[in-house]
């Protein structure tokens, strides 16, 4: 366990479902973040939360949107996703905007159907 | 783009032998990260450089940070089939919230 836990391990939908994926930390980070890994693509980010603030927007589709209740939990509610949003999804957590690095979950693999 | 490139994308070696890792990147920075990441797993994260650095240890780990050539490499000495991994760099911009990650390197560690 790294500290930063995520919900579920695995996950099969429709395109025409809603889901939603969770990202816990207990490691008393300020910032929470979420990443798509593709196949032989690079990581790339889709979410930053500060202090329950989003910052740094990054050109996601409407489909996907992120919810930060507060400094310890990160949500990812999907839905409509096309099959291309098939991917491992990944949160992480950082203090100090990521300059001591980032502690990352394991990850929620998604497979759109 | 600060995205990190590694280099090579996959490497095999055998068990005991040192691995070496590549990573370019093409703006200024404040510190460069490397992970490592097991199969469908999360990234771990193995040692941070900063850019007034050039190079630092951690165990097995050592990373060589040029700045000049926008440049750093991982090398892992003594290998052992536990390292069979991918592993990546990633560049941290000041101010900035973003890790930019590289593709990765695959590393296969044959018993």
């Amino acid at each position: 366990e790294t500290g930063v836990t995520q919900t579920p391990r695995h996950l099969v939908m429709g395109m025409t479902n809603k889901k939603s994926l969770k990202c816990e930390q207990h490691l008393g980070h300020n910032a929470m973040y979420w990443y798509k890994q593709s196949a032989k693509k690079p990581l790339e980010l889709m979410f930053v939360y500060s202090l329950e603030e989003r910052v740094e927007n990054n050109s996601v589709p409407s489909r996907f949107s992120p919810e930060c209740p507060n400094s310890s939990h990160l949500f990812l509610h999907l839905h409509t996703l096309q099959p291309e949003d098939s991917a491992l999804y990944l949160c992480a957590s950082s203090q100090e905007q990521g300059a001591y690095g980032y502690t990352f979950g394991s990850g929620t693999r998604l497979t759109v159907v | 783009s600060q995205q990190g490139e590694e280099d090579p994308q996959a490497l095999s070696i055998q068990e005991g032998e040192n691995a070496t890792m590549n990573c370019s990147y093409k703006t200024s920075i404040n510190n460069l990260q490397w992970y490592r990441q097991n199969s469908g797993r999360g990234l771990v994260h193995l040692i941070l450089i900063r850019s007034n650095e050039r190079e630092k240890h951690s165990g097995r780990l050592r990373v060589t940070l040029d700045t000049s050539k926008k440049s750093s490499s991982l090398l892992i000495t003594a290998s052992r089939a536990a390292d069979t991994a991918s592993y990546f760099c990633a560049t941290h911009g000041a101010g900035s919230y973003q890790l930019t990650f590289g593709k990765g390197t695959k590393l296969s560690v044959i018993p």
